[in-house]
């Protein structure tokens, strides 16, 4: 079964940082391309940031770039989210989600995704 | 970046009612488009890939239709399962941008 588990949000203060991890199980990690998506409270879903199955291709939404980076260890079945410079308004649940297989297309949607997890940033 | 439009922002409906969401996106994203179901306190789940195509497991009375720039989801004889937020989403760039949303509520 294909199972992703983020973890490391929390609370933290404006200026900090944090960590995101998203643990993958049940499928061929490095054969996918993954993806982090937020969702401020009572807000729609905001795509964050996406990188291929081997690292070539990262890339940001154009408000986070210099501020987040996403990066991925295919050996240990996980893709990461590093924040800094952390604002009110990044508070949100982030989910990694895994882009599907749907044929030869390089870019797909997101076909499974985890529970996410909650970032509050707040002095 | 493209932006994605959803209309309606609020849908009420029956159990029974057939529904339609329309999505426009700000350039041609030929057939690059996905929508998801969410509900409260759970993750996004795929309904449909590219424009029409149905994900595994998901009911026939979903299906989509469109290209270009304006897509549609319809929910025909909408189910209790179905009242839940929808999202269109285009995958023809890098940059996965979302609708923000249409919430289908119970009439």
């Amino acid at each position: 079964e294909v199972q992703l588990a983020e973890s490391g949000g929390g609370l933290v203060k404006p200026g900090g940082s944090l960590r995101l991890s998203c643990a993958a199980s049940g499928f061929t990690f490095s054969s996918y391309g993954m993806n982090w998506v937020r969702q401020a409270p009572g807000k729609g879903l905001e795509w964050v940031a996406s990188i291929s199955s081997r690292s070539n291709y990262i890339y940001y939404e154009d408000s986070l770039k210099g501020r987040f980076t996403i990066s991925r260890d295919n050996a240990k079945n996980s893709v990461f989210l590093q924040m800094n410079s952390l604002r009110a308004e990044d508070t949100a649940v982030y989910y990694c989600a895994r882009e599907g297989d749907f044929g030869v297309v390089i870019i797909n949607p997101f076909d499974r995704w985890g529970q996410g997890t909650l970032v509050t940033v707040s002095s | 970046d493209i932006q994605m439009t959803q209309s309606p922002s609020t849908l009420s409906a029956s159990v029974g009612d057939s529904v339609t969401i329309t999505c426009r996106a700000s350039q041609s994203i030929d057939n690059w488009l996905a929508w998801y179901q969410q509900k409260p306190g759970k993750a996004p789940k795929l309904l449909i890939y590219k424009t029409s195509s149905l994900e595994s497991g998901v009911p026939s009375r979903f299906s989509g239709s469109g290209s270009g720039t304006e897509f549609t989801l319809t929910i025909s004889s909408l189910q209790p399962d179905d009242f839940a937020t929808y999202y269109c989403q285009q995958y023809s760039t890098w940059e996965k941008g979302f609708g923000q949303g249409t919430k289908v509520e119970i009439k």
